[in-house]
């Protein structure tokens, strides 16, 4: 079966510090992959979405970026974090058949 | 632009009665919607869907009626529980790789 893992949990860091949240699926090969945050008080919103290697599309521009190193490896980072970078951040994966994705448990960011 | 409208953010209801929570949408090439149960500090796990083909689709308690001419669609949950109570997102797609959500509506069911 499939499963997809996602960490850390929760972070706390600086403004300026840099950020890396990792995203790995299991049990399946050549997912599409795609980052969303869900800032307080907001719905979610689709940050990037990745539909092969090395294949990154951003919908807004921010302060992140996204790299797929490998297939089933999703990363999101940011060089210098900002105060409104808190938030829930989720990593999903789906076959894209239109059928919906599977989310991982989130990461909780705080920049303080 | 927000594409997938949930006007209202919140709700309650007693328990055994009725839960009915509405999206609204834009986009006429919207063709495929879902529905998505959130808990917090958790990702949202899958609750229904339904195609544009149709009006209507059960799963057990969990009901998505879809009303194309209004660019509606509405989830009720019938009898609403207490483990009921999370956020609700509606979804939708046009064929694309990507969905898009809905604000959310944080659903509190009265014991």
């Amino acid at each position: 079966s499939q499963t997809i893992h996602q960490w850390p949990a929760t972070l706390v860091q600086p403004v300026g510090s840099p950020l890396s949240l990792e995203c790995t699926v299991e049990g399946t090969s050549n997912p599409n992959l795609y980052w969303y945050r869900q800032a307080a008080g907001r719905g979610l919103q689709l940050l990037f979405y990745s539909v092969g290697i090395g294949q990154i599309s951003s919908e807004v521009p921010q302060n992140l970026s996204a790299s797929r190193p490998q297939d089933r490896q999703f990363i999101l980072s940011s060089k210098k974090l900002l105060l409104s970078d808190s938030g829930f951040y989720l990593c999903a994966w789906s076959t894209g058949g239109g059928e919906g994705y599977t989310f991982g448990s989130g990461t909780r960011l705080t920049v303080v | 632009d927000q594409q997938v409208k949930q006007n209202s953010p919140s709700l309650s209801v007693q328990e055994g009665r009725i839960s009915i929570l509405n999206c609204d949408y834009t986009n006429s090439m919207f063709d495929y919607f879902l529905w998505y149960k959130k808990y917090p500090a958790e990702g949202p796990t899958f609750l229904i869907s339904i195609s544009s083909i149709k009006d209507k689709n059960e799963d057990g308690r969990f009901t998505v009626f879809l009303n194309k001419s209004a660019k509606h669609l509405s989830l009720h949950i019938v009898p609403s529980q207490p483990g009921d109570s999370a956020v609700y997102f509606c979804a939708a797609n046009s064929g694309t790789y990507k969905y898009i959500f809905g604000t959310g509506t944080r659903l509190k069911v009265l014991a």
